[in-house]
């Protein structure tokens, strides 16, 4: 069985920088293609897609936040770390890490979220 | 960036109706589409992924077309546990941007 569980901090302050670990099971970091993503969610708001990392340690960033993000993974703990420095409230969310699948469909490979962890709820405020 | 548009925001419909949800790429985006269902505290759960291919254990009245720019997600025979939220997202490139959701409330 597929499971992800995010773990950080509830409550920042502005400007400090925000760690989150997802904690992975039931398939290896390793695995050809699969990934992790981080998502967040804002109160009431849409689902934004931060960043992901792959098997083969490929890494990419959201264009707005690519300035204050890092992912990182840990194959040997099964985990994945997103750093994010320099928090503001409106960075408050709900942050969601996402199991990534690549569907290979003749040669066309298609990435889909198959796994969501429960998510973290993460409020900035001094 | 592509850019997803969703709309409506939201659209009521009464049980066992039949919906479609519409979703625009700001450029074609082949079959790069992947639909998610979020209910109220809950984390999404993928319901179509590449346009139209159905995820294991979600009820086939749940379906997916489109290519290109243009995709629809198709709910036939509406059930109360429907009435939730839906996302499309594509990942044709980076970022993977997500929709803005379109809401689907009781009439």
């Amino acid at each position: 069985q597929v499971t992800l569980k995010e773990s950080g901090p509830v409550l920042v302050k502005p400007t400090e920088t925000l760690t989150l670990t997802c904690t992975v099971s039931g398939f290896s970091l390793t695995t050809a293609r699969t990934g992790v993503s981080w998502i967040r969610q804002p109160p009431g708001k849409a689902l934004e897609w931060l960043a992901h990392v792959f098997w083969d340690d490929e890494k990419s960033y959201t264009t707005s936040l690519k300035t204050r993000l890092t992912i990182s993974k840990d194959t040997s703990r099964s985990q994945v770390v997103l750093r994010l420095t320099n928090m503001d409230p409106v960075d408050t969310a709900t942050y969601y890490c996402a199991r990534l699948l690549i569907y290979d469909k003749g040669g066309y490979y298609l990435p889909y979220f198959d796994s969501w962890g429960q998510g973290t709820l993460v409020t900035v405020s001094s | 960036d592509i850019q997803m548009t969703q709309s409506p925001s939201s659209l009521s419909a009464s049980v066992g109706d039949r919906v479609t949800i519409p979703c625009r790429a700001s450029q074609t985006i082949a079959s790069y589409v992947n639909w998610y269902q979020q209910r109220p505290g809950k984390p999404p759960k993928v319901l179509i992924y590449a346009a139209s291919n159905l995820q294991s254990g979600v009820p086939s009245r749940f379906s997916g077309s489109g290519s290109g720019t243009d995709f629809t997600l198709t709910i036939s025979n509406l059930q109360p546990e429907d009435f939730a939220t839906y996302y499309c997202q594509q990942t044709y490139n980076t970022p993977h941007t997500f929709g803005q959701g379109t809401k689907l409330e009781i009439k």
